[in-house]
């Protein structure tokens, strides 16, 4: 069946503007979440959705960070007045069994976000 | 607060080279330990994990694991590599549920 899809696959900006990045988990899957990976780091949890309990923010870096999931499906993260630092990979991935760090996770291919 | 620390940032071995990554971590308690792989143009996906039982851990494509505590450490394993294992690998832990910890990744690269 089809994996986790993310939109768009590469996004450049400019300093100071708004970006949305889209995430289509696998259908059926009740926990999605967030990552960053910026150049020679691991990946940082960002946020963590479950069913449709409120989601878990603790990683979100500063407050020009957040994330919304409509219907249980497709989550957004939306980086506001974006800065160079912003610039990463974004991956999303889904659990069907949920929990802040599930047994098994599946990943979609990343926005790789560059803001000049 | 736990952390992973993968101490090779890039590796380069020759076909059929007998592979082992490093990844330790900093946490006192209970812990899940991941491999994760990224191949080339590829998502991330599950190499092998550790939840209890047997600290050796067998993962596809003939990788394996040893979880040993006593040293905080969680190596990847490979007798024989190939040079379709080219790809980047990411050490995970977690404890007492909290979120995933990734370390910062080996880039192993297979010279043919």
């Amino acid at each position: 069946g089809a994996g986790v899809s993310q939109s768009p696959s590469n996004k450049v900006t400019e300093k100071g503007k708004d970006v949305e990045l889209r995430c289509d988990p696998i259908s059926g899957h009740t926990a999605l979440y967030w990552y960053r990976q910026s150049l020679g780091q691991g990946l940082e949890f960002l946020i963590y959705f479950q069913g449709n309990s409120a989601p878990d923010k603790s990683g979100l870096p500063s407050d020009r960070f957040s994330a919304e999931r409509t219907g249980g499906s497709v989550s957004t993260l939306t980086i506001q007045r974006t800065q160079q630092e912003d610039s990463a990979v974004y991956l999303c991935a889904s659990s069907p069994t949920g929990g802040r760090a599930p047994s098994t996770q599946y990943f979609g291919p990343g926005t790789r976000l560059t803001v000049l | 607060a736990q952390s992973v620390s993968q101490h090779n940032h890039h590796v380069i071995l020759s076909e059929a080279a007998s592979l082992e990554l490093g990844c330790n971590y900093s946490y006192g308690g209970t812990v899940n330990l991941f491999w994760y792989v990224q191949y080339p143009g590829q998502h991330l996906q599950l190499l092998l994990k550790y939840f209890s039982g047997d600290p050796l851990v067998k993962g596809i494509k003939g990788f394996e694991a040893e979880f040993i505590k006593s040293k905080f450490s969680f190596n990847l394993r490979k007798p024989s590599v190939q040079w379709s294992d080219t790809a980047e690998y990411f050490c995970a832990v977690n404890a007492d549920n909290n979120d995933m910890r990734f370390g910062a990744g080996t880039r192993l690269t297979v010279k043919p």
